[in-house]
């Protein structure tokens, strides 16, 4: 349960505002994942870092900025937000990027953006 | 085109009863296929996976799936229901030739009832 750490648990934040969504793994894997949990939608997945660097990047709009500084940590920097952006955002990591690996989750930080 | 379907937003079952939870998915080659179960306000658990080998694979808490590659479903299993039980749960596939794109379904809520 604490091998992914997300912090914060919960965020409201103005669409003028700059936060950032930090992530920490505590498993030693080498790959981490940004999702975007939105209500009654299947997760989209955002972003893919592979010992740090981004190896996937599905179509998210450019007001979210993932950073991978070392492959314990990720962030994501958000600036400029839309309510549409309200929604879970869930970290994972997984030993390496490969398919067969499992994916294990943080608990997520619930963003609402007014 | 959608790679992963859960038919059923919501599934009700009796205490004692079995359970079936339904996932088919769309993907060429083999996939690679896995389970998650998230409970209120936490993030994803891994469940179970199946890579290649035996179809019937068996997870975490008792819970089982059966890979039937002609029907190209991945449906969830349990003899015997908890109350327990009772969470969101997701299919998710990832595709072989491309280990960084990983789909989830929408969901199918488990009600177990006493």
């Amino acid at each position: 349960e604490t091998g992914v750490t997300q912090t914060p648990r919960h965020l409201v934040m103005g669409m003028t505002n700059k936060k950032s969504l930090k992530c920490e793994q505590h498993l030693g894997h080498n790959a981490m994942y940004w999702y975007k949990q939105s209500a009654k939608k299947p997760l989209e997945l955002m972003f893919v870092y592979s010992l740090e660097e981004r190896v996937e990047n599905n179509s998210v709009p450019s007001r979210f900025s993932p950073e991978c500084p070392n492959s314990s940590h990720l962030f994501l920097h958000l600036h400029t937000l839309q309510p549409e952006d309200s929604a879970l955002y869930l970290c994972a990591s997984s030993q390496d990027h490969q398919g067969t690996k499992t994916q294990y989750f943080g608990p997520g930080t619930r963003l609402l953006v007014l | 085109a959608q790679s992963v379907a859960q038919p059923e937003d919501q599934v009700n079952v009796a205490e004692g009863n079995p359970l079936t939870v339904k996932c088919t998915y769309s993907v060429s080659g083999n996939p690679y296929l896995f389970w998650y179960v998230q409970y209120p306000n936490r993030g994803l658990q891994f469940l179970l996976k199946y890579i290649t080998g035996d179809n019937l694979v068996k997870g975490s808490y008792g819970f089982e799936a059966e890979f039937n590659k002609s029907q190209t479903s991945f449906h969830l299993k349990k003899p015997s229901a908890l109350v327990s039980d009772s969470a969101l749960y997701f299919c998710a596939v990832r595709a072989p030739n491309n280990f960084n794109k990983f789909y989830f379904g929408s969901g199918t809520k488990l009600n177990v009832k006493p």
